[in-house]
């Protein structure tokens, strides 16, 4: 079965830095997703990733997937304490019952002020 | 509009007691899924219902019981719930099952 390892598991920053968070994949990725938590509360949507070497932005984050598709990588520049939450990678994976999303154990950010 | 939205925000029930969730989307969707979250933990997925009929089962224990009355809804019938079912339940649809997904912002749930 497909697992998904995202490093750090948590990461503390200053205001104003930028920062990765990196998610591997042990089988080729074939819809990448990325997704914010705030603890307690539903997943927003950030971005999702298809094709080898795409390379997506929105605002101040950006997120890669490389040329092989089995690793992809969130970037934030100049960190803001709005950005702090959970970030989790999710990516298509299949079954003999169809079709599911399956998730990254999440990347803890703090933003200190 | 990409809301999903769900009813409770907040449930405590006890052992014996029954309750439903309710997850509701109007952004014609046709697939729809309940996740399990427990804390600092990825959900986990429990349900998929594609087009009304459910698809997915994870080999979740018969006290979830999930029902799809129409494209916009979906509910989760709790019976005889045990503590460790205390977690947050997620919602989320999408358009078909191999699209993006739409989460709501979940039920807490704790079994006393």
């Amino acid at each position: 079965s497909q697992e998904l390892e995202q490093s750090p598991q948590s990461l503390i920053v200053q205001e104003g830095k930028n920062l990765t968070i990196n998610c591997t994949s042990s089988k080729t990725l074939y819809g990448l997703y990325w997704y914010k938590q705030k603890y307690g509360e539903g997943l927003i949507f950030l971005m999702m990733l298809q094709k080898g070497g795409e390379e997506k932005s929105h605002e101040k984050i950006t997120a890669k997937l490389d040329e092989k598709k089995q690793q992809s990588s969130l970037h934030i520049t100049a960190s803001q304490p709005s950005h702090a939450g959970i970030y989790l990678c999710g990516a298509d994976s299949w079954n003999n019952q169809g079709g599911k999303l399956i998730f990254g154990q999440g990347t803890e950010l703090s933003v200190k002020p | 509009d990409t809301e999903v939205t769900q009813t409770p925000k907040h449930l405590v029930m006890g052992m014996t007691n029954k309750k439903s969730l309710k997850c509701e989307q109007h952004m014609g969707h046709r697939a729809m899924y309940w996740y399990k979250q427990k804390a600092k933990k990825p959900p986990e997925l429990m349900f998929v219902y594609s087009y009304e009929k459910l698809s997915i089962n994870e080999s979740v224990p018969s006290r979830f019981s999930p029902e799809c009355p129409n494209s916009s809804l979906l509910n989760l019938h709790l019976h005889a719930l045990q503590p460790e079912d205390s977690a947050l339940y997620l919602c989320a649809s999408s358009q078909g099952t191999i699209d993006t997904q739409y989460f709501g912002p979940g039920t807490r749930l704790t079994v006393l």
